[in-house]
């Protein structure tokens, strides 16, 4: 399973754009790219997925350069709201699991 | 649509006591199941993972062990908890194995504090 790199902590403020940059050197052929958010005292939610290239839906857009040895989570206009924990998870959906690392801590300011 | 149930979502145990964490999830046929614990302030730590009734892998050696007596069943046990069981455990599914690009979906958690 790649291991993945992501900052322990980030902060911004309202209407800000938020990138967060995930490292994942020894990706696999196989694997995806999946972020998750997850507020206090609750479970992850499932934000974006993708294998390459650009992804985009209605929370966020996912980038992922040619080599796949990162990836950057975007977060256009944060709000208050957004204040959470976002995990970064590399692995093949086909191998059953897939491992959370450490993940993010943003705060967002007003 | 696809619901997973947790519960109870509070839980405070007495050292020494056993354990019964259960989740089931709906809408879904032989879905890949999942335990996850998390201390505070940490990641999630997988515990367990099951793709189907019977089948339990067990990722980290502990007194906590998992059961799958049905196909959306999935049960967390022990039988003499110890005081660094205590965290927040969380239930999730995803899709069977063979389904590319599926996220796992989460359950709300049980709170479990040991005194």
């Amino acid at each position: 399973l790649a291991k993945t790199t992501q900052p322990i902590s980030m902060d911004s403020y309202e209407g800000q754009e938020v990138n967060i940059t995930c490292s994942h050197n020894n990706i696999a052929t196989n694997d995806y790219i999946t972020w998750y958010q997850q507020f206090p005292s609750q479970g992850p939610r499932f934000i974006i997925q993708g294998y390459k290239t650009k992804v985009t839906n209605e929370v966020a857009s996912l980038f992922i350069p040619a080599d796949r040895k990162s990836s950057t989570l975007s977060l256009p206009r944060v709000s208050l709201s957004d204040t959470a924990v976002y995990y970064c998870l590399v692995g093949d959906p086909l191998a059953s699991k897939i491992i959370f690392g450490s993940g993010t801590r943003l705060s967002i300011r007003p | 649509s696809q619901t997973i149930h947790q519960w109870p979502a509070t839980l405070v145990q007495p050292v020494g006591s056993p354990l019964s964490l259960e989740c089931t999830v709906e809408g879904t046929s032989n879905p890949n199941l999942y335990w996850y614990r998390q201390a505070a302030g940490r990641g999630l730590q997988l515990l367990f993972y099951s793709v189907g009734i019977g089948q339990i892998s067990s990722e980290v050696p502990q007194n906590l062990s998992a059961s799958r007596p049905q196909d959306r069943q999935f049960i967390l046990s022990s039988k003499k908890l110890l005081l660094s069981d205590s965290g927040f455990y969380l239930c999730a599914w995803s899709p069977p194995t063979g389904q590319r690009n599926q996220p796992q979906h989460f359950g709300d958690g049980t709170r479990l504090s040991i005194l």
